[in-house]
């Protein structure tokens, strides 16, 4: 079935510093992929998205590009700020279907 | 807009006992969603009613029941509560379609003793 698989986390980075959280995944035919965030005490927020491949998704100063080829949406920021310290997802769906399918989450903590 | 809201915000029940948690949007979306969300578990699907009258089930719909009451509204009961249900809840909603973004509420943090 489909899967998505991230990096363990706590991610703990300096501000400034370049950030990559890995995201693989499994699924037949073409899935569209989203990272979502969340913020302490909050609900999931779709920071990006890409709906085919070599698409490149980008929010905020993040990027992550559709990489058929190696099945990854690896999500990027150049520098990193405090507030960027939050909860990342990676997701797929099926164009064929309506829910997403979530990876563990990554947890991210920026200090200053 | 409020977009997607959720009550309660905190619940907790005792074994067998019997709630329902509530989900309104106001976005005119046809489709919602229950999740939970388990640590080290990412969220994985409940149910979800792709359009007003219909629902089906997602990866973990044991021990609960949907009802998708009118276009707003999508509740989320649990008829005999037990401690494996112990979790954060969240309500999403999307327009229909494969590459709609889901927007999701703040969540139901739910404890069963």
């Amino acid at each position: 079935g489909d899967s998505v698989t991230q990096m363990e986390g706590p991610v703990t980075l300096s501000e400034e510093a370049f950030l990559t959280i890995n995201c693989t995944y499994t699924a037949t035919g073409y899935p569209s992929l989203f990272w979502y965030v969340q913020y302490p005490g909050e609900g999931l927020q779709l920071l990006l998205k890409a709906t085919k491949a070599d698409d490149k998704g980008s929010n905020k100063g993040f990027e992550a590009t559709y990489r058929k080829e190696t099945t990854s949406f690896h999500l990027e920021k150049g520098s990193v700020q405090v507030s960027d310290s939050a909860v990342y997802f990676c997701a797929l769906r099926r164009n064929s279907g309506y829910a997403l399918n979530f990876g563990k989450g990554t947890s991210l903590l920026v200090t200053p | 807009n409020a977009g997607v809201t959720q009550t309660p915000k905190f619940q907790v029940l005792k074994t067998g006992q019997s709630m329902t948690l509530q989900c309104a949007q106001d976005m005119n979306h046809n489709s919602m969603y229950w999740y939970r969300q388990d640590p080290g578990m990412g969220l994985r699907l409940i149910y979800y009613s792709a359009s007003e009258g219909t629902t089906d089930k997602g990866e973990v719909p044991n021990g609960y029941n949907v009802s998708r009451l009118n276009k707003r509204e999508f509740s989320l009961r649990l008829e005999s509560a037990a401690p494996s249900q112990t979790s954060v809840y969240f309500c999403a909603s999307s327009d229909q379609g494969g590459n709609n973004e889901q927007f999701f509420g703040p969540g139901t943090r739910l404890t069963v003793l």
